[in-house]
């Protein structure tokens, strides 16, 4: 049983669309990230959430603790964000379970 | 900017031979962790560390894993005697200091370093 999926899996887009990425998960959290790893495998974190909404550039992420539902939201999308995009969240511990990850194609 | 580093950045080996791949945090982090991701699969948790100990630890992170801080920077990884299916992405990361109010705590948000990627003949 996958305690986060993410949708889509894979996702293609024409540069300047906006983009969205779905989190569902199905534990309570104290918080929940959102990650980007480039093609050379590093991660680097985007966004740690606990409630609401947070702004980020052109980088849009929310949360609905009620919901158990989370999405990344990517404005003006350009071929740079080009990415696998994971979600994770965090119990009441201090590690992380991680989502499978969308992969994300931005074309020129 | 500070960031997390690790290395080596490639490690390949023998299986059954021992590797330590090695991880220096931010310098005022007190909470670090190792992750490890399979090619093509999704990372997963192996362990925390904090106050020089094992705070928690997964199911992957048998009596072959150990980790230690051996001085005030550095945080490792060592695997005793490789096999096969260690291959894989190692990440280490770390965080600051726990913040929170009576009855509810949060955590602070982990760094991650650029991986060391394990190959194991």
């Amino acid at each position: 049983k996958n305690e986060v999926e993410q949708s889509p899996q894979n996702l293609t887009a024409q540069e300047g669309e906006f983009i969205t990425i779905n989190c569902s998960y199905s534990v309570g959290i104290s918080a929940l990230h959102w990650l980007q790893q480039h093609p050379g495998g590093g991660i680097v974190s985007l966004f740690m959430l606990s409630s609401g909404k947070k702004k980020h550039g052109r980088l849009i992420a929310t949360i609905n603790i009620q919901e158990k539902h989370s999405s990344l939201h990517i404005t003006a999308s350009h071929p740079r964000d080009s990415a696998v995009y994971i979600c994770a969240v965090r119990l009441n511990t201090d590690k992380l379970i991680f989502g499978t990850g969308t992969r994300l194609q931005v074309f020129p | 900017e500070p960031e997390v580093t690790q290395t080596p950045s490639h490690q390949v080996t023998q299986m059954g031979q021992e590797v330590i791949l090695r991880c220096v945090p931010i310098s005022n982090h007190l909470y670090f962790y190792w992750y490890r991701q399979i090619l093509g699969q999704k990372v997963e948790f192996l362990v925390s560390f904090y106050n020089n100990e094992i705070s928690e630890k997964s199911e992957i992170f048998d009596d072959q894993f150990s980790v230690e801080r051996p001085d005030g920077s550095n945080f490792t990884l060592k695997i005793r005697s490789t096999k096969l299916e260690d291959s894989a992405m190692y990440f280490c990361a770390s965080s600051g200091r726990r913040q929170g109010l009576a009855g509810l705590r949060s955590y602070n948000e982990q760094f991650f370093g650029p991986g060391t990627r394990l190959t194991v003949l």
